[in-house]
């Protein structure tokens, strides 16, 4: 079993449609959440960092972390299409070592 | 301000041959990784180094050797490719370990026929 699991999709939406990205995991030592966004034959770029549980808002993106059932979530409202790219959750437990990430889920908004 | 630069971006190797892929990074970072990424495998870590002068073993450290050559340089060799090995390349790099944001290179593309 993999420490991350998320679903690969892909996942396709209307404009205008809200998304929902979700990732468990199994560690409970994790402690740094993030969501990286990668666009087609670049490298990931970090959207959203959130340490332990709680939420936290950033514009259209709002980054879940429930920590007592080791799931997180990323929603987008109001999607557009230049949100259409691959959306990787990341987690870490701090300290030297590296992050581990899940497969990445590829979203699709329709104009 | 170029980031994190690596080089090559695209790379044609036979099996067997020899390859060094070359991170180089101007943020004045101390850690630094190197993943592979495959379709549905997502990112997985190779090697990484959290200070200049140390790095330790990721996920799938066979087939590979990694020089943490100055603070600014990480460099990842294949000694002899073997189809399996073809992939996305990224180098990424952080502050100081994982509590703080990574940021990666566009990615070296690597197919080992």
């Amino acid at each position: 079993q993999k420490e991350v699991e998320q679903d690969p999709g892909p996942l396709s939406v209307p404009e205008g449609a809200i998304v929902s990205l979700n990732c468990t995991y199994s560690n409970s030592a994790f402690q740094y959440f993030m969501w990286y966004r990668q666009y087609s034959r670049k490298g990931p770029e970090l959207l959203m960092y959130t340490y332990s549980s709680g939420n936290k808002e950033d514009g259209r993106f709002t980054a879940q972390v429930d920590k007592s059932s080791k799931y997180i979530s990323l929603f987008i409202r109001d999607s557009q299409p230049s949100d259409s790219a691959t959306y990787l959750c990341a987690m870490s437990e701090g300290g030297r070592r590296a992050l581990t990430f899940g497969s990445g889920t590829r979203l699709q908004v329709q104009p | 301000n170029a980031g994190v630069t690596q080089t090559p971006k695209f790379q044609v190797l036979k099996t067997g041959q020899s390859m060094t892929l070359q991170c180089a990074q101007d943020m004045n970072h101390n850690s630094m990784y190197w993943y592979r990424q495959d379709p549905g495998m997502g990112l997985r870590l190779i090697y990484y180094s959290a200070s200049e002068g140390t790095t330790d073993k990721g996920e799938v450290p066979n087939g590979y050797n990694v020089s943490r050559l100055n603070k600014r340089e990480f460099s990842l060799r294949l000694e002899s490719a073997a189809p399996s090995q073809t992939s996305v390349y990224f180098c990424a790099t952080t502050l100081q370990g994982t509590s703080t944001e990574a940021f990666f290179g566009q990615g070296t593309r690597l197919t080992v026929v």
